[in-house]
């Protein structure tokens, strides 16, 4: 069964340093993988998807996702933090042929330090 | 093009009672799901419906139920609330029919207090 595990519940950058939010996924065929955004109060805007067009992914706001099928991996990355992109990501999944559903991670909270 | 609109953003109700959640999807697309956020469980999934059928259902007692109007709009009802109800409840639209490539784009959602 195709799931995505986040390491790491919270993670803390400076302004200015290397934003990386780790997503594992499990399957056995290529998936569909996503990822996503909530900042306070609102609901979740998408940031990225991959669907086996291209291994690096190139997002929103300067972020970008590189598909690792060997290390069954699609981590999150920014070079440059900015004060902004403290908000909840999460890394999503489209589970085999189920269509409409997807499966979330349990969340990154990105906090940014001046 | 408008968002994915929902309505209340906010409800407070008792133990016991009943509730029904509005969204609105984008114009055009034919396809709602609805989530439930909580901090314990995270990001789950209710149900989704396509042109007015429930396509797939989450694992979620029978007190959670949906339905999809003939324009897209999408109401879900829980009833007999319970404590643990209290959660933030997202709906989200999408195509439906572009298969597993699908983008969903998901509303501000409606904070649902059970008191």
């Amino acid at each position: 069964a195709q799931s995505v595990t986040q390491l790491g519940s919270h993670v803390s950058v400076s302004e200015g340093a290397l934003v990386l939010l780790r997503c594992n996924y499990s399957s056995s065929v290529p998936p569909y993988l996503f990822w996503y955004v909530q900042y306070p109060n609102q609901g979740l805007q998408l940031l990225l998807k991959y669907t086996s067009a291209a291994t690096l992914v190139k997002g929103i706001n300067g972020f970008e996702a590189e598909f690792k099928k060997s290390e069954t991996s699609f981590h999150l990355t920014k070079p440059s933090a900015h004060m902004s992109d403290a908000a909840e990501y999460f890394c999503a999944v489209i589970r085999g042929s189920t269509l409409g559903r997807l499966y979330f991670g349990r969340g990154t909270q990105l906090t940014v330090w001046p | 093009k408008a968002g994915v609109t929902q309505t209340p953003r906010y409800l407070i109700k008792t133990r016991g009672q009943q509730v029904t959640l509005s969204c609105s999807p984008i114009s055009g697309h034919r396809s709602v799901s609805w989530y439930q956020q909580t901090p314990g469980q995270g990001l789950q999934f209710l149900f989704e419906y396509f042109s007015e059928t429930q396509r797939n259902k989450g694992n979620f007692p029978g007190r959670f139920s949906g339905r999809q109007f003939s324009n897209s709009r999408s109401e879900m009802n829980v009833s007999t609330l319970e404590l643990g109800d209290s959660a933030l409840y997202l709906c989200a639209s999408s195509l439906g029919t572009s298969g597993r490539g699908d983008i969903q784009y998901f509303g501000a959602g409606t904070r649902l207090s059970v008191l």
